[in-house]
Parts: C-alpha cells; sequence; structure tokens
C-alpha cells in the first residue's frame, strides 16, 4: 500500500449505531488530519494530530471521537450521529505540522450516510 | 479571519480548449496546495506552489505571493479534467490549509 488509505470506504448507519472510521498512511508523515466535506460548502478542519497529540479540535461535537495510536494510523469513532453528519470524511497527513514546505496528501474518502 | 475565494465557481469547456483558474486569498501566506477532486471524492495533488511557477504536462500554475493570488492553467483540456478543482493556504505561522469553495469544471467531449 502506498499513500494514504481509508476504510471504508461506503458507510451507512442508524443514529444509534457505534462505528469508526480508519486513515492509515505509508508516507513516514508526522501529522495527520481529519476533515468533513458536506454538499456545496468548503472543506472543514476537524481535528489534527501531530506526533500522536491532538492539537487541534476545531469546535467537533464530542459524538465524533478522534484517536492517533501511532504516527501512522487515526481513527474517528462514531456514536449517536445525526442525519446532517452524513458527509464525505476524509484523512490527511504531512511531514510536519507548521513551517514550509508543508504538503498535505489526502486519502480517497469515507462517504457516509446517516440514517 | 483569512478569505479564500476562487473563481469562476463553474466552468464548461469544449474539448482542447485552454482555461484560467484563479485563487484569492487575503494574508500572507507560506504553504499553497492546488488539488483535483474527482467524481468519486478523492483529492489528487496538484501542485505544491507558495510561490513562482510549476509546469506538469498540461497543467502549470503560478503564485505570485506579493499579490496575494495564484493561478491554474489548463491547456488543451480533456473529459477527465472534469471535477472541482480546490486552492487551499497556510497562513503564515499557522498550521491549518484553509480551502477555498473551488470551481468546478465540466469539459465536453
Amino acid at each position: 500500500e502506498t499513500g494514504v488509505t481509508q476504510t471504508p470506504r461506503h458507510l451507512v448507519m442508524g443514529m444509534t449505531n457505534k462505528k469508526s472510521l480508519k486513515c492509515e498512511q505509508h508516507l513516514g508523515h508526522n501529522a495527520m488530519y481529519w476533515y468533513k466535506q458536506s454538499a456545496k460548502k468548503p472543506l472543514e478542519l476537524m481535528f489534527v494530530y501531530s506526533l500522536e497529540e491532538r492539537v487541534e479540535n476545531n469546535s467537533v461535537p464530542s459524538r465524533f471521537s478522534p484517536e492517533c495510536p501511532n504516527s501512522s494510523h487515526l481513527f474517528l469513532h462514531l456514536h449517536t450521529l445525526q442525519p446532517e453528519d452524513s458527509a464525505l470524511y476524509l484523512c490527511a497527513s504531512s511531514q510536519r505540522l507548521a513551517g514550509s514546505p508543508n504538503e498535505q496528501f489526502f486519502g480517497p474518502g469515507t462517504r457516509l450516510t446517516v440514517l | 479571519g483569512i478569505q479564500v475565494e476562487q473563481s469562476p465557481p463553474d466552468l464548461i469547456l469544449q474539448e482542447g480548449a485552454n482555461s484560467t483558474l484563479r485563487c484569492n486569498f487575503s494574508d500572507s501566506v507560506n504553504n499553497l496546495q492546488w488539488f483535483h477532486q474527482n467524481p468519486w471524492g478523492q483529492l489528487i495533488n496538484l501542485f505544491y506552489i507558495p510561490s513562482g511557477t510549476k509546469q506538469n504536462g498540461r497543467l502549470s500554475a503560478t503564485t505570485v505571493a506579493t499579490e496575494r493570488y495564484s493561478l491554474l492553467y489548463i491547456s488543451s483540456s480533456q473529459t477527465t479534467d472534469s471535477g472541482v478543482y480546490f486552492c487551499a493556504v497556510m497562513i503564515s505561522g499557522t498550521y491549518k490549509y484553509i480551502f477555498g469553495t473551488g470551481t468546478r469544471l465540466k469539459v465536453l467531449a
């Protein structure tokens, strides 16, 4: 595997379900990110991790719970979601958190539908 | 907060035509990227270009950081160029990329 991978690619869940999204980067990067892309809206940054430490929680509701067990893996745990949480969830990684050069690479995304 | 504006919002081209997409930003940046989002949602890196000019095949990009804009040129467009093009900027002294609202391109055969 190369680059950034995400599983599952598609997920349909009820509002009472608990599910997890997984992201893995094979680039040796030190920073990882979760973004949300809703229809007709710009990408919204949700969480940022640097060297497994969370450095940003962009006012995300607690029904989204991130986890970064090591610098290669990032999870997004979902519980009691709302229909408006339906969106494309994108994971990204970069070599470093700040400074330059700092190019981000994205996974293919998980398309989530909440019924 | 920083404003990242892309124009035009929508663009329809005949195959073989050339186009220029623009990204304006309201603050000094130290990182800037252009992405192509394909119909399946994948964001594909086109250019990392905080300043200067780069070319990759039929695509090229120019960023004039002092004037706070970047341009993406697509020449001899193909139907596979269809999708949404995003620019993303990182403000100097921060670690967040801010995305523009995108240009939706459709290339007709």
